[in-house]
């Protein structure tokens, strides 16, 4: 059972537009929730987070919004940029007693210049 | 922020045979973790390793398949015994720096076995 979905494989946007990027989650006693960018042959880079006491986090370009009742969160890149190309992927933890974190399948964003 | 080196960064290796993947952070860390990344799949966490008690496994991943050696707060080793091609993954070290729940990753290992 897939707790961390990515639906969205893949995503092509234009750059200086915004993209979007998706994650849907089913456990509802994660509570804190990340998002990691990956190049190729390197390993994940932590970008954002947010705790489920917000519902809007942001850091320069990239804004992350949480949906608690949903149980959607999304990550917004506002202007992309081509050095965003990459895969991202959405994580979620439980933060009572462990350090666990449940990804999901990540998200392939490409910005076209 | 801490960071993290592998060695071997890729490898063929034949079915049957062992490989042990080497994970070096610059800084002293009480937590490490080992993920496997599978074709086309999300990080699967394989076990957390702490330094001076067995590493605890996740639910699917077992201590004599995947062996974990944690001598110090700077490395840990993580070997994948008695390969067969299901064990083609990209294998990730990790850290938690006691920072808010963010790990630092390594560049990974990628294994292919033949």
């Amino acid at each position: 059972d897939q707790q961390v979905k990515q639906n969205s494989p893949s995503l092509s946007v234009q750059e200086g537009r915004i993209s979007i990027l998706n994650c849907d989650y089913t456990n509802s006693m994660f509570d804190y929730f990340l998002w990691y960018k990956k190049y190729p042959a390197e390993g994940p880079t932590f970008l954002i987070s947010i705790s489920s006491i917000k519902d809007k986090n942001e850091d320069g370009r990239f804004t992350v919004f949480l949906n608690k009742s949903a149980k959607h969160l999304s990550l917004h890149i506002v202007p992309s940029q081509p050095g965003d190309s990459a895969v991202y992927f959405c994580a979620a933890s439980a933060t009572s007693g462990t350090y666990k974190y449940i990804f999901g399948t990540g998200t392939r964003l490409k910005v076209l210049a | 922020s801490a960071v993290i080196s592998q060695k071997p960064s890729r490898d063929i290796c034949q079915r049957g045979t062992s490989l042990t993947i080497q994970c070096q952070v610059d800084s002293q860390v009480t937590m490490m973790f080992w993920y496997r990344q599978q074709p086309g799949q999300s990080l699967t966490l394989i076990a957390t390793a702490n330094q001076g008690s067995e590493a605890t496994y996740e639910s699917g991943f077992v201590i004599d398949k995947f062996p974990i050696s944690r001598p110090n707060l700077t490395f840990s080793t993580l070997t994948v015994s008695n390969m067969s091609p299901e064990d083609s993954s990209i294998y990730l070290c990790s850290v938690d720096t006691g920072g808010p729940y963010e790990q630092y990753f390594g560049p990974g290992t990628r294994l292919t076995v033949t």
